[in-house]
């Protein structure tokens, strides 16, 4: 069974301070990862995904997230936050054999202060 | 390249009644996921296709819930009756293969 602990189910930073999305996981096989947003009024985006390798990845509009399998944890980071990252962030975990189905975190709203 | 298409993308219905969501996927793409998430819960798996057939269903909440996709193209879920727990944004992913899907913006469905 897999499963995915988001701290923090809202993280308020101020414009160009530091973005820190915390994102624990659990399972039984070699995971694939995954952070998703979702803006006020639309579907999920694909933010990132970890697979296989470098285990440093980065995504669009300046997110990047590590993999640490010691730690399982798959935290999201953003050196400057910007007002139009204020959304709601889900981390999500499938594996790779077998069922392919996503299990999310409960998701984290970011709040972005001028 | 069109999206995943869902709609309607706003539903009220009566509790009893019956509503019917539709879904889109990218043309090409084999796989079919349907996701609900209920207020303010995690977003939960329900089903998923490959082609027409049903890969796993094993996220359905009950058989008030019918998932079909005709000939691999387009899904429909249907709930019949509607209760008031199954209000929620209902989201349809598609992917070939490959690792992550492309998710449609949701259906928000609310039992009244």
């Amino acid at each position: 069974a897999q499963s995915v602990t988001q701290l923090g189910s809202h993280v308020s930073v101020s414009e160009g301070a530091l973005v820190l999305l915390r994102c624990n996981y659990s399972s039984s096989v070699p995971p694939y990862l995954f952070w998703y947003v979702q803006y006020p009024n639309q579907g999920l985006q694909l933010l990132l995904k970890y697979t296989t390798g470098a285990t440093l990845v980065k995504g669009i509009n300046g997110f990047e997230a590590e993999f640490k399998k010691s730690e399982t944890s798959f935290h999201l980071t953003k050196p400057s936050a910007h007002m139009s990252d204020a959304a709601e962030y889900f981390c999500a975990v499938s594996s790779y054999t077998g069922r392919r189905a996503l299990t999310f975190g409960s998701g984290t709203r970011l709040q972005v202060q001028p | 390249e069109a999206g995943v298409t869902q709609f309607p993308s706003h539903s009220v219905i009566e509790k009893g009644q019956t509503v019917t969501l539709r879904c889109d996927p990218i043309s090409g793409h084999d796989n079919l996921y349907w996701y609900r998430r209920v207020m303010g819960k995690e977003i939960k798996f329900l089903l998923h296709f490959v082609k027409e057939s049903k890969q796993d269903e094993s996220g359905m909440p009950n058989n008030r819930f019918l998932a079909e996709r005709t000939g691999g193209t387009y899904s429909t879920l249907k709930v019949q009756p509607a209760e008031l727990e199954d209000s929620g944004v209902y989201f349809c992913a598609s992917s070939q293969g490959g690792v992550g899907y492309t998710f449609g913006s949701g259906t928000r469905l609310t039992v009244v």
